[in-house]
């Protein structure tokens, strides 16, 4: 079975701080691939990143970074130097094909709000 | 804009009655999925659809069905309806060239029955 969890169900940050929303998911499948998504207000959900399991190379894109450990079945999304328009709903995601194709198993999310 | 359209926007209906929600997918794409995302239950993965056929069948109640048409857009019925089938459905599509894939989102439907 596959299970993902975001122990953070929400985070308040005031502009400028960084913040990391932290992501452990639970697979037997040795390949899989990990998702980050962003639910802002308007409810639609947005693509951020997707990384398989044999890459634990960490991203960076502009203000965004993830950090993969296999080590410690973790995914964790940083946002740096926060601003009001990253306040949303970030969804950690996992998908391992398989009998699993096509499945992506959510965790509950993470709800950020950033003050101005 | 991920390019995957959802309609209607938003549906009120009734317990009992029955509902269509209708998805097409971004230009291109072969396959599409159905998601639900409830307060208690979260985002919950219900059905996949390839090239037409049924791919991949999670957490899908009897009285719910898809189909996907020739022309790639998929459609979830929902029958019987409860006050607990009051959710937001996500439709996602994705080329359907590898496995697994990025599945992009459309902005969802949301389901009120009163």
């Amino acid at each position: 079975a596959q299970k993902v969890t975001q122990a953070q169900t929400e985070i308040s940050v005031v502009e400028k701080e960084d913040v990391t929303l932290d992501c452990v998911y639970e697979t037997r499948d040795t390949t899989y691939y990990l998702f980050w998504y962003k639910q802002p207000p308007s409810g639609e959900l947005v693509f951020l990143i997707r990384r398989n399991s044999f890459d634990e190379q960490n991203e960076i894109s502009g203000r965004y970074s993830w950090n993969f450990q296999k080590s410690t079945s973790s995914f964790n999304f940083t946002i740096t130097a926060s601003q009001v328009v990253d306040s949303a709903v970030y969804f950690c995601a996992l998908n391992a094909g398989g009998t699993s194709y096509g499945k992506l198993t959510f965790g509950q999310g993470t709800i950020l709000t950033v003050h101005p | 804009d991920s390019g995957v359209t959802q309609t209607p926007k938003h549906l009120i209906t009734a317990t009992g009655q029955r509902v269509t929600l209708r998805c097409s997918p971004r230009s291109g794409d072969l396959s599409v999925y159905w998601y639900q995302q409830s307060l208690d239950q979260g985002l919950q993965f219900l059905i996949q659809y390839y090239n037409g056929e049924e791919r991949a069948k999670g957490n899908i109640l009897e009285r719910f069905s898809a189909q996907q048409f020739p022309d790639l857009h998929s459609e979830l019925n929902l029958s019987s309806l409860e006050l607990g089938d009051s959710a937001l459905y996500f439709c996602a599509s994705s080329s359907g060239q590898g496995s697994p894939e990025t599945q992009y989102f459309g902005p969802g439907t949301r389901l009120l029955v009163l």
